[in-house]
């Protein structure tokens, strides 16, 4: 079946750090995948998302790229701020098929 | 265009009662999901609607819990003699999944948070 693994956390960060949060899929077929963010009291919503091998997702200063050789979606950015931080969630979605997310990733970037 | 919506946003309710959340998810989206979210964790999968597909239940943690789709729209979600782990923010998701630009992408609620007594 399909799957996703993320990097477990928590994260912790300077402010202007580099981040890299890994993300590794199991799926049949070709997924779309997806990185959703959740502020701290808040809904998740979507950061980023790439449709096909190669895509490259952008939002907000992050990225990520659909790695279809290495079955992977990290995703970077290169100078974290203190808004930044939240739980951050990768997933797969399937045409008509149920979506699989990953268990999350708290970061928190530190003044 | 409206979001998902859920109702109620908070519920308190005592050990034994039953519950019913609700989900009103975007028009026109064909997937509805619902999900748990306990303090500090992850999003556990409950139910996945598809269509007028047979749902997928196979993450419902016990046969208290139950939920149905009517009309291809609203969704509730129903606790049954609840308890306190039950205690959790449960949130709700519409996707399109057929054609467009946005499809598999999940458009969350707001959550309600649940808290047995």
């Amino acid at each position: 079946g399909n799957s996703v693994t993320q990097m477990e956390g928590p994260v912790t960060l300077s402010e202007e750090a580099f981040l890299t949060i890994n993300c590794t899929y199991t799926a049949t077929g070709y997924p779309s995948l997806f990185w959703y963010v959740q502020y701290p009291g808040e809904g998740l919503q979507l950061l980023l998302k790439a449709t096909k091998a190669d895509d490259k997702g952008s939002n907000k200063g992050f990225e990520a790229t659909y790695r279809k050789e290495t079955t992977s979606f990290h995703l970077e950015k290169g100078s974290v701020q203190v808004s930044d931080s939240a739980v951050y969630f990768c997933a797969l979605g399937r045409r008509a098929g149920k979506s699989t997310f990953g268990d999350g990733t708290t970061l928190t970037v530190k003044p | 265009g409206a979001g998902v919506s859920q109702s109620p946003s908070n519920k308190v309710t005592e050990k034994g009662k039953d519950v019913e959340l609700r989900c009103d998810p975007i028009s026109g989206h064909t997937a509805l999901y619902w999900y748990r979210q306990s303090l500090g964790q992850g999003l556990e999968f409950l139910i996945y609607f598809q269509g007028n597909s047979a749902p997928d239940k196979s993450g419902l943690p016990s046969d208290r819990f139950s939920a149905e789709r009517t009309g291809g729209s609203v969704s509730t979600l129903t606790i049954q003699r609840t308890q306190q782990e039950d205690s959790a923010v449960y949130l709700c998701a519409s996707s399109p999944t057929s054609g467009g630009p946005d499809y598999n992408e999940q458009f969350f609620g707001p959550g309600t948070r649940l808290t047995v007594l």
